[in-house]
């Protein structure tokens, strides 16, 4: 299976500054998604990044908030925008497989 | 939207007893996928599940996909200290090709 990092593990950041999250990846991946964590709950997917084309937002995700690049097969990176406490969440990067999907280590955004 | 209820929501276990959690949903799924996750982790791949009725097995864990295929269970056998975590059932979603990820099962064991 794809091994993935990302980077930072995790960081605390004061409201109204903006968090940039890397995703890399070993192998060359067409899909490659965010994920969400909210403290005590369950994932919660922000968009699906393909290369070469928009990422593709779900329904309460929106680009202004949550700005995806997707530069080449192997790297992504997620920027949580003018943040608030409600922020504070486990963010993941994740990559398909086949009919397989796995996921980063994920990165811990605390907002004060 | 679909409704995909995970139960039991945790689990005060004693080492060494099993351990059985299921998903089910209204919606028609074509892969069922089963994660764990650790503390300060990611969720990590326990098994995969692609055909109505299948039945997988990993090591001590035993998945099986629903012959509906709206539901599917996950049994881990003899439980040990390191399947302390939390479980997720993940399908995924026939038309989207998205997968929908359960509530989640946070198994604690009393040694």
């Amino acid at each position: 299976s794809a091994v993935i990092s990302q980077k930072p593990s995790r960081d605390i950041c004061q409201r109204g500054t903006s968090l940039t999250i890397q995703c890399q990846v070993d192998s060359q991946v067409t899909m490659m998604f965010w994920y969400r964590q909210q403290p005590g709950q369950s994932l919660t997917l922000i968009a699906t990044a393909n290369q070469g084309s928009e990422a593709t937002y779900e329904s309460g995700f929106v680009i202004d908030k949550f700005p995806i690049s997707r530069p080449n097969l192997t790297f992504s990176t997620l920027t949580v925008s003018n943040l608030s406490p409600e922020d504070s969440s486990i963010y993941l990067c994740s990559v398909e497989e086949g009919a397989e999907q796995f996921f980063g280590p994920g990165t811990r955004l605390t907002v004060l | 939207g679909q409704q995909l209820n995970q139960s039991p929501q945790s689990m005060f276990i004693q080492e060494g007893e099993d351990v059985s959690m299921n998903c089910t949903s209204s919606s028609i799924f074509n892969t069922w996928l089963w994660y764990k996750q650790d503390p300060g982790e990611g969720p990590v791949l326990l098994i995969a599940l692609y055909k109505a009725g299948e039945l997988t097995s990993n090591g001590r864990l035993t998945a099986q996909f629903g012959i509906t295929r709206k539901d599917s269970f996950l049994n881990i056998s003899a439980s040990i200290p390191s399947d302390v975590g939390i479980y997720f059932c993940a399908p995924r979603d026939q038309g989207a090709q998205k997968l929908v990820f359960g509530q989640g099962t946070r198994l604690t064991i009393n040694p």
